[in-house]
């Protein structure tokens, strides 16, 4: 099971930081990744980040310049953090594994709701 | 606009057929294994095939995926009042170096 945890609200141009609390699995499995996935309301879901336990990222695109993905394998979680945050970052944000090779997504975290506002 | 081309909705009768398409490109689709997920708003997507035609334990056999070039498609047989929600696809994008999901489909039971 996955359980994500951080600020339900965060000030504009302040950053993000959540965490994903990894039970029941291994994180230092080499059958996974391990990723955050986030959907802004009306929106589609859109991935964010993923690491593997060797510590190897991987970083959307149109964020990897604000985004940081980590992870602590003593502790079975790892975290996102999405700096300059504005408005248009509010959204639920899931925590998910990745299975290897299929890079399918499974499962995923209830999710968190993120709020940006001053 | 996503890489990945899916209809807004979709609608049939319980216990009739839908499916779903999901469009791509040679470095999406064409190029990597296909999975889809059926959401709500506000909860957790559940993984309902992998590796384009593969569905997980407890998945029922309603569900079928397939995929064909650059363009897989999601089949839910049997429709049930249970199986109104969203369904995204998603894939590696090799091009994007990016996983990247579709428009959900909103599927519903008329």
């Amino acid at each position: 099971q996955l359980h994500e945890s951080g600020p339900g609200l965060v000030r504009p141009s302040d950053t993000l930081s959540l965490t994903c609390n990894v039970s029941g699995d291994s994180f230092s499995s080499g059958s996974y990744y391990w990723a955050w996935v986030r959907q802004a309301p009306g929106r589609r879901l859109e991935w964010l980040a993923s690491i593997y336990y060797t510590g190897k990222t991987y970083y959307s695109p149109s964020l990897k310049n604000r985004l940081t993905i980590s992870a602590d394998v003593a502790e079975n979680l790892f975290s996102l953090s999405l700096s300059s945050v504005t408005a248009a970052d509010t959204a639920l944000y899931h925590c998910v594994r990745v299975v290897r090779p299929y890079n399918c997504f499974d499962p995923w975290g209830q999710g968190i709701l993120v709020t940006v506002s001053s | 606009q996503s890489v990945l081309t899916q209809p807004p909705s979709v609608s049939a009768a319980p216990g009739e057929k839908v499916t779903i398409s999901c469009s791509g490109s040679s470095s999406n689709i064409g190029d990597n294994r296909v999975s889809w997920y059926q959401h709500l708003p506000g909860t957790a997507p559940k993984l309902l095939i992998y590796d384009n035609d593969k569905r997980p334990s407890g998945i029922p056999d309603r569900f079928s995926g397939s995929k064909s070039g650059t363009s897989a498609t999601l089949g839910i047989n049997g429709l049930q009042a249970g199986d109104e929600a969203d369904y995204s696809c998603g894939t590696w994008d090799s091009s994007l170096s990016g996983y990247v999901f579709g428009d959900a489909t909103k599927v519903t039971v008329l």
